[in-house]
């Protein structure tokens, strides 16, 4: 299966910035999803990542929070924008090509 | 709306003994249901789903749609099987998953 890599790992940020999470995957995928995963609680799906057109968000998460970008089949950015310490957690990309989820190693962000 | 519930936090046992991890779901259409584990300090990954009916370093997991279930069950457990074991729901063939909160698995020597 393909092998899905996150910049950064982690993170420190103070609350009112954003954050960048870049999302690479060794080969072509079909779907793109981000996950969060809270401090305690299992996994939030976000979105899903859509090539060359806006993402589609779940209930309960935003484009003005989360803005996502997908540019091509194997790359993808998540925003944390204007972070508080509630946005604290580990993000996790995840791709899916005919066989089933495949997993990014998560970059933890704990925001001051 | 779809739910996937792991009723254990934590299960402990020991080395050999018999180990099963409870999911069940629910979903008014016909869900695919998935066990994802992962291993301290690495990344989550699948260990297997339903449709593949197969079995994987000896665990197998069989869809039950009476009782909305897809226990994980290994007959003889080992030291390396210790993990965070995550039951999944796909639906309505989308490849998003609804996450259940997970059970961690302890076996010890």
């Amino acid at each position: 299966s393909a092998v899905i890599s996150q910049k950064p790992s982690r993170d420190i940020c103070q609350r009112g910035t954003s954050l960048t999470i870049q999302c690479q995957v060794d080969s072509q995928v079909t779907m793109m999803f981000w996950y969060r995963q809270q401090p305690g609680q299992s996994l939030t799906l976000i979105a899903t990542a859509n090539q060359g057109s806006e993402a589609t968000y779940e209930s309960g998460f935003v484009i003005d929070k989360f803005p996502i970008s997908r540019p091509n089949l194997t790359f993808s950015t998540l925003t944390v924008s204007n972070m508080s310490p509630e946005d604290s957690s580990i993000y996790l990309c995840s791709g899916a090509s005919g066989t089933r989820g495949f997993f990014g190693p998560g970059t933890r962000l704990t925001v001051l | 709306a779809q739910r996937v519930t792991q009723p254990e936090k934590l299960l402990s046992v020991f080395k050999g003994a018999p180990v099963e991890l409870k999911c069940n779901y629910s979903y008014s259409g016909s869900p695919e249901l998935f066990w994802y584990v992962q291993y301290s300090r690495q990344r989550l990954q699948l260990l297997l789903r339903h449709i593949s009916r197969e079995s994987i370093k000896g665990f197998t997991a069989d869809l039950n749609k009476g009782e909305t279930s897809f226990h994980l069950k290994k007959p003889f457990a080992q030291e390396e099987d210790s993990a965070m074991y995550y039951c999944a729901l796909s639906w309505d063939n989308t490849d998003k998953l609804i996450f259940g909160t997970g059970t961690r698995l302890q076996v010890f020597p």
